[in-house]
C-alpha cells in the first residue's frame, strides 16, 4: 500500500535561513509526488509536483524538490525562508491506478525573525 | 487557474441536527471530487470519492449513512453530516480534479469548512 512519511513534525528556522523538509514515500511503481502548503484554517495550495523527467522540480514561492528514487524521497527545499512561509507543509503521493492522494502527517514550519 | 469554492467556511450546529457543506468547481467541470477530514494538527484523511452521477465511494471506516455525499452536477458536490455529534467536529476539505491539467493529476482544494457541533 502507498504511504508517505514526514519525519519532522515541527521545524523552526530563522528568517533568511535555508530550509529542507523531508518526505519519504512507499510505492511500488513510479509515484506521482506533490507538496502542498496549508495556512491556518485554509485549504491546501499546491507548491509543486513530480510526475516524470527531471528529478529536480521547481515550484511556486521559490520552493524546489528533488525526487530520489534510490532513497524513496522527495524533499522540499528553499534557499532563504521568509516569515510568510510559516505554515503546515504536506507531502502527498498519488497512486497511478486510482485517483487518490495519500498525505503525510505534515510538518509545521515556524519562522523566527 | 482552477478554483474550488467551499461553503460555508465555518458552521456551528446543535447536536442531532444535520449540516450540508457545498463544494463547487467554478471554472471547470469536475467529474470527480474528494472529501477529506482533518483533525487539529493532523493530516488529511480521505473520507470518500464523489463521482458525478453515481454513488460515492467511501473509505474504510467512514459511515456512509452519517456522511451523505451527493454529486448531482459536474460542478457541485455536497457533503451532509447527518445527526451531527460533537465528535463530528472537525475541518472538512474538498478537492476537485481538473481534467484539463497535466496527466489528469490537477487537484484543486477548497478553503475548508470548520464544523463545530455543540
Amino acid at each position: 500500500a502507498q504511504s508517505v512519511t514526514q519525519p519532522d513534525i515541527h521545524i523552526t528556522v530563522s528568517e533568511g535561513a535555508s530550509l529542507e523538509l523531508r518526505c519519504n514515500y512507499s510505492y511500488g511503481a513510479t509515484p506521482y509526488l506533490f507538496w502542498y502548503v496549508q495556512s491556518p484554517g485554509q485549504g491546501l495550495q499546491l507548491l509543486l509536483k513530480y510526475f516524470s523527467g527531471d528529478t529536480l522540480v521547481q515550484g511556486i514561492k521559490g520552493f524546489e524538490a528533488e525526487f530520489k528514487r534510490s532513497q524513496s524521497s522527495f524533499n522540499l527545499r528553499k534557499p532563504s525562508v521568509h516569515w510568510s512561509d510559516a505554515a503546515e507543509y504536506f507531502c502527498a503521493v498519488g497512486a497511478g491506478n486510482t485517483d487518490k492522494l495519500i498525505f503525510g502527517t505534515g510538518t509545521r514550519l515556524q519562522v523566527f525573525p | 487557474g482552477a478554483v474550488v469554492s467551499q461553503h460555508p467556511s465555518w458552521v456551528i450546529c446543535k447536536s442531532g441536527t444535520s449540516v450540508k457543506i457545498e463544494c463547487r468547481s467554478l471554472d471547470f467541470q469536475a467529474t470527480t471530487m474528494f472529501w477529506y477530514r482533518q483533525f487539529p494538527k493532523q493530516s488529511l484523511m480521505l473520507m470518500a470519492t464523489s463521482n458525478e452521477g453515481s454513488k460515492a465511494t467511501y473509505e474504510q471506516g467512514v459511515e456512509k449513512d452519517k456522511f451523505l455525499i451527493n454529486h448531482a452536477s459536474l460542478t457541485l458536490s455536497t457533503l451532509t453530516v447527518t445527526s451531527a455529534h460533537p465528535e463530528d467536529s472537525s475541518f472538512y476539505i474538498c478537492s476537485a480534479r481538473d481534467p484539463g491539467t497535466e496527466a489528469s493529476w490537477g487537484y484543486t482544494f477548497g478553503s475548508g469548512t470548520r464544523l463545530t457541533v455543540v
